[in-house]
Parts: C-alpha cells; structure tokens; sequence
C-alpha cells in the first residue's frame, strides 16, 4: 500500500497570507491527524479528523483549522500566517484512530518570512 | 505533557546492540507503550508497541518490565541509517492522540 503523501514538501509564505496543507491517508484509513514540529516546542498535536468530523484537537489558536473530505483526505489551514508558523507540518493516518497505530507521512515544511 | 522520561541523546558503535531505555511509572493498566523514529526531517516512523509481553518485529524488541514502569527498545545489529530520535509513547487514552516528548538523539558511530 502507498503510504501517507502530502503535499506541497515545501512552502515559503508571508506573514499575514493564508495557507493550505494537503494529506492523503494510506488506503482504507479513517481517521487523519495533524501536527506541528517546530525546534522549540517539538511535536505537537493539531486535530484529528473521523468520518469527517473533528474529534479531537489540541491548543492551538483558531487560526488553525482543517476538514476532512469523505475520501478520507484531508486539509488543514492556517490564516493571518505569523513567524512562529514556520514548522514542518505532519499528518499521520490511522484506521479509525482513538489511540491506534499512526503511520506519519514525510511532511510539509513551511517558512513564514 | 509526555508520560514518558528518556535519556536525551545516546551513542551506539555500528553493529552492536543499542538498548534505548524509557520510564513511564505512571502508566495504566491498559495504555500502551510505543516507539516511533524520526530521521532527520522526515516524518516520525512506527517501530513497535506492546502492553505487558515482550514484543518483536523486523526492526526491532520491545522489553517491558513486569511492572510496566520502563521498557527498553533494542535495535539488536546498529546501522549508521539508525541514527534518529527515538521517541518512547505511552498512549494517553482513547479519544487522546500521541504526546510526544522529546526522545532519545541515538547516534550510531563507525
């Protein structure tokens, strides 16, 4: 099976553009994750996505936001992009979640200039 | 936070065994344990999980003490291509995603 692609591998943006991140899933998977890698703070927990749905997220300011499509791919976005933005942005996927095996995909790296 | 302690950086000679510890004396009855890897800039990669036995895959062993406080990652024949964090999980619960810490820097030396 192919694993999780995302796309585009890297970004430059301006402070203030908006930006959208994609994440096909590994075939069959349910349930998309997000997270933000940065040299500070490390790996951190965006939101998760199930059946299109957001089930979970984590404590980031509503300028980060995604959705889910019903072929399981996903798109997180982020507005009003600051410096503190620059990061690689993960997506792993996963069956159906809930705590199962995530499998990660190579990453989207973004530079906010 | 991670529920999980490791050493910050561990060295390891080509070829031999690395043994990458981890505690996490808080874990509960049915959390799991798992280990992923990050090469540089890549995404983190799977290696292993268990919950009380002793688990092995192509990659790798996962120990897990009988207590369930600590377990070991063993990497039996280190490779220059090992060279990665190593991050150890304990899955918080359901309706959780995984909480990284910031893992364990293995370099494997020539």
């Amino acid at each position: 099976k192919a694993g999780v692609t995302q796309t585009p591998r890297y970004l430059i943006k301006t402070r203030g553009q908006q930006v959208t991140l994609s994440c096909s899933p590994i075939s069959g998977h349910r349930s998309v994750s997000w997270y933000q890698q940065t040299p500070g703070q490390g790996l951190q927990f965006l939101f998760e996505y199930f059946s299109e749905t957001q089930r979970n997220k984590g404590n980031f300011p509503g300028r980060f936001s995604g959705r889910q499509f019903s072929n399981s791919r996903s798109e997180m976005n982020v507005s009003t992009l600051e410096l503190g933005d620059s990061a690689l942005y993960l997506c792993a996927s996963s069956l159906i979640g809930q705590g199962e095996t995530q499998y990660f995909g190579p990453g989207t790296r973004l530079l906010v200039l | 936070d991670a529920k999980t302690t490791q050493p910050p950086s561990m060295d390891c000679a080509e070829g031999r065994a690395a043994n990458l510890p981890c505690n996490h004396s808080t874990i509960s009855g049915n959390e799991y344990v798992y280990w992923y890897r990050q090469i540089h800039s890549q995404g983190p990669q799977y290696i292993i999980h268990g919950l009380k036995n002793n688990e092995t895959n192509e990659m790798a062993s996962l120990i897990i003490t009988e207590d369930r406080k600590s377990s070991t990652l063993i990497l039996p024949h280190a490779t220059l291509r090992d060279t990665a964090v190593y991050y150890c999980i304990v899955r918080v619960n359901y309706g959780q995603n995984f909480v990284f810490g910031p893992g364990t820097r293995l370099s494997v030396l020539p």
